[in-house]
């Protein structure tokens, strides 16, 4: 596998339910992301990890839960969602934070996350 | 807090030019990249400006001008493939990426 993959692509969920979403990038990046997408909207920055410290928590709500084991995976933990969570949530990897064109963000496919 | 626009939809005929643009009101600048999202994929990267002027890239071109907030991507020779939404980043700091809401362009044939 190249590149950021994401699973699972497609989830429905009901409110009580709990879930995971799960990262892995095969690029040797040092640093992770987590991006809300929702229609005609733009990308809302979720949490970002480098070295697999969390830098960034962007007023995010408790229910959503990130975990990041290593430098290659990146989780999203869900628990008592709300229908307005429903999105694409978008998972992206970078070399590492320091700004620069190294620094580019390179994202996985996205999860569409449907919660009932 | 930031501030990123860019048009919602634009329409061209295959083999004609469109020109994105996007302006920007952010806290910090560190860059302002321009990434392609076809429906239900990822976001791919598409160009990155930092400096005043045009940077270009085959038949996509992005020019930034820092004074002015103000970032155009050049798409020539426009293929029924290009049809996708462009999204307009502007990275205010070490890291953090502010998205505007995306371009959906559509090519006819």
């Amino acid at each position: 596998e190249t590149g950021v993959t994401q699973t699972p692509r497609h989830l429905v969920m009901g409110m009580t339910n709990k879930k995971s979403l799960k990262c892995e990038q095969h690029l040797g990046h040092n640093a992770m992301y987590w991006y809300k997408q929702s229609a005609k909207k733009p990308l809302e920055l979720m949490f970002v990890y480098s070295l697999e410290e969390r830098v960034e928590n962007n007023s995010v709500p408790s229910r959503f839960s990130p975990e990041c084991p290593n430098s290659s995976h990146l989780f999203l933990h869900l628990h008592t969602l709300q229908p307005e969570d429903s999105a694409l949530y978008l998972c992206a990897s970078s070399q590492e934070p320091t700004g620069g064109r190294t620094d580019t963000q390179y994202f996985g496919p996205g999860t569409r996350l449907t919660v009932l | 807090g930031q501030n990123i626009d860019q048009p919602t939809e634009m329409t061209a005929t295959e083999g004609a030019i469109v020109q994105i643009n996007c302006t920007y009101q952010t806290s910090g600048f560190n860059g302002l990249f321009w990434y392609q999202q076809h429906a239900g994929e990822a976001p791919t990267f598409l160009s990155y400006n930092v400096l005043d002027g045009l940077e270009e890239k085959g038949r996509f071109s992005s020019f930034l001008s820092r004074s002015k907030g103000y970032s155009y991507l050049l798409l020539k020779e426009l293929q029924m493939k290009d049809s996708a939404s462009y999204l307009c980043a502007v990275r205010d700091g070490d890291y953090k990426l502010s998205f505007g809401a995306g371009t959906t362009v559509t090519v006819r044939a």
